[in-house]
């Protein structure tokens, strides 16, 4: 079955540095999304991208989709402490119908 | 509006007791989804309904979790008899429909099997 995976598991920035994360899928995506859950808290939708090499920015944050529409990365530039959390891709492809799938989140600390 | 309503917050029960979650979407979101989430991992899903429909349950250890979601609004979801091994967060989501729409997640019941 489809498999998302996410790299790295764990990054610790100290604030001002820029933080990426990458997500890989093994099929074709037919779409992305990308969560955030803060420590304690619940996944939170923050975006999604459709088309082939989409670029869409949320101010500090970049995210991307690759051409072959199964890779993605999200950037944040400058990071803050309010960044810390886990963020998660999760891909669909055809044959999952409507479920995402998750992949196990890259952990960012920002320590000031 | 009010977000997904998830209860209860918390849950701690012996193995081998039965257990159930309450889940209330937002108003008009036809979708439902019920996830797991382990410590340090992503959510994995167990059950989606469309309406009151389960259209996707092939994830559900039918043996000892069962679902419903009568009048396609509210879904409980029982686990019974309780293992160890369940442990995690219960995590409820609701969307528009669609393979399109991003999720709105509930804050979940985190249930400890002792």
């Amino acid at each position: 079955g489809q498999q998302v995976m996410q790299i790295p598991q764990y990054q610790h920035v100290q604030e001002g540095e820029d933080f990426t994360t990458y997500c890989n899928s093994s099929t074709t995506l037919s779409n992305i999304q990308w969560y955030k859950q803060r420590p304690g808290g619940h996944p939170v939708f923050l975006i999604q991208l459709v088309k082939s090499g989409e670029v869409k920015k949320q101010k500090r944050l970049t995210f991307q989709f690759g051409e072959a529409k199964k890779n993605s990365s999200l950037h944040i530039t400058a990071t803050q402490t309010t960044d810390v959390g886990t963020y998660f891709c999760a891909g669909r492809n055809s044959n999952s119908g409507y479920a995402l799938n998750f992949g196990k989140g890259t952990s960012l600390l920002v320590t000031p | 509006e009010a977000g997904v309503v998830q209860s209860p917050r918390y849950k701690i029960i012996e193995k081998k007791q039965p257990v159930a979650f309450w889940c209330n979407p937002i108003s008009g979101h036809n979708t439902l989804y019920w996830y797991r989430q382990n410590l340090g991992q992503g959510p994995e899903l167990l059950i989606r309904y469309e309406n009151e429909e389960a259209v996707d349950d092939s994830q559900l250890p039918k043996d000892r979790f069962s679902a419903e979601r009568l009048k396609g609004v509210d879904s409980t979801l029982k686990i019974q008899p309780a293992e160890l091994g369940d442990s995690a967060v219960y995590l409820c989501a609701s969307s528009s429909g669609g393979p399109f729409y991003g999720y709105t997640f509930g804050s979940g019941t985190r249930l400890t099997v002792v």
